[in-house]
């Protein structure tokens, strides 16, 4: 199985922060993979494909870089609406495999 | 607009069954690879099984496989996770997704005596 690495697992910043997490894949899925935003007791919501894609109707504060092993999510401009859990996922083989999670929490 | 409405969870024993559904609208159902994933309580997000187009080809976690099987009925846009031989383990939100990019809101399973 692929293993997704996330660091950080949490991260505080304040409003109108930019912030970085990055993903890293144990083996190298080209650019199979996604960026998941979940609030608390709500379902996930997917930002991003491809590594870079933005979904439909996804600001573009929101930003994906990276192939291979390595990937990242910017986000510029921190809103509270972003303080979230984001999850990266690789589809590139099976079982599909999700990171650990960011906690992104106000400072 | 997309929609996934998931239905059939609940408190079962452990042994027990469940089949969970998932009604479609807004898109061209037949068109799509179908998932499942599951949220533990407190936990992350796990992928658990999909489906292709035709339900022609399927795909498990290793953690359910021969105790659950997904499927689908194209014509009624509904896709369902029969999940047998249940244990503490599988208590979870059960989310049916559009290739994971579109989710719906979650029903929970809960495995408990």
């Amino acid at each position: 199985d692929i293993q997704l690495t996330q660091s950080p697992s949490s991260l505080s910043a304040s409003v109108g922060d930019r912030v970085t997490i990055t993903c890293r894949a144990s083996q190298g899925i080209s650019n199979s993979l996604s960026w998941i935003q979940q609030k608390p007791g709500k379902a996930p919501k997917s930002l991003m494909y491809a590594a870079s894609n933005l979904q439909s109707g996804v600001p573009s504060k929101f930003s994906g870089s990276g192939s291979g092993t390595d990937f990242t999510l910017t986000i510029s401009s921190l809103q509270p609406e972003d303080f979230a859990t984001y999850y990266c996922l690789q589809y590139k083989s099976y079982p599909r495999t999700f990171g650990q999670g960011t906690k992104l929490e106000i400072k | 607009e997309v929609q996934l409405v998931e239905s059939g969870g609940g408190l079962v024993q452990p042994g027990g069954s469940l089949r969970l559904s998932c009604a479609a609208s807004g898109f061209t159902f037949s068109s799509y690879w179908m998932d499942w994933v599951r949220q533990a309580p407190g936990k992350g997000l796990e992928w658990v099984a999909n489906i292709n187009q035709d339900g022609s080809e399927k795909y498990y976690v290793d953690s359910v496989k021969g105790r659950f099987t997904i499927s689908r009925d194209n014509a009624k846009n509904s896709l369902y996770l029969q999940m047998n031989s249940l244990r503490a383990e599988d208590t979870a939100v059960y989310y049916c997704t559009r290739q994971l990019d579109s989710w719906g809101q979650g029903t929970l399973v809960t495995v408990s005596s």
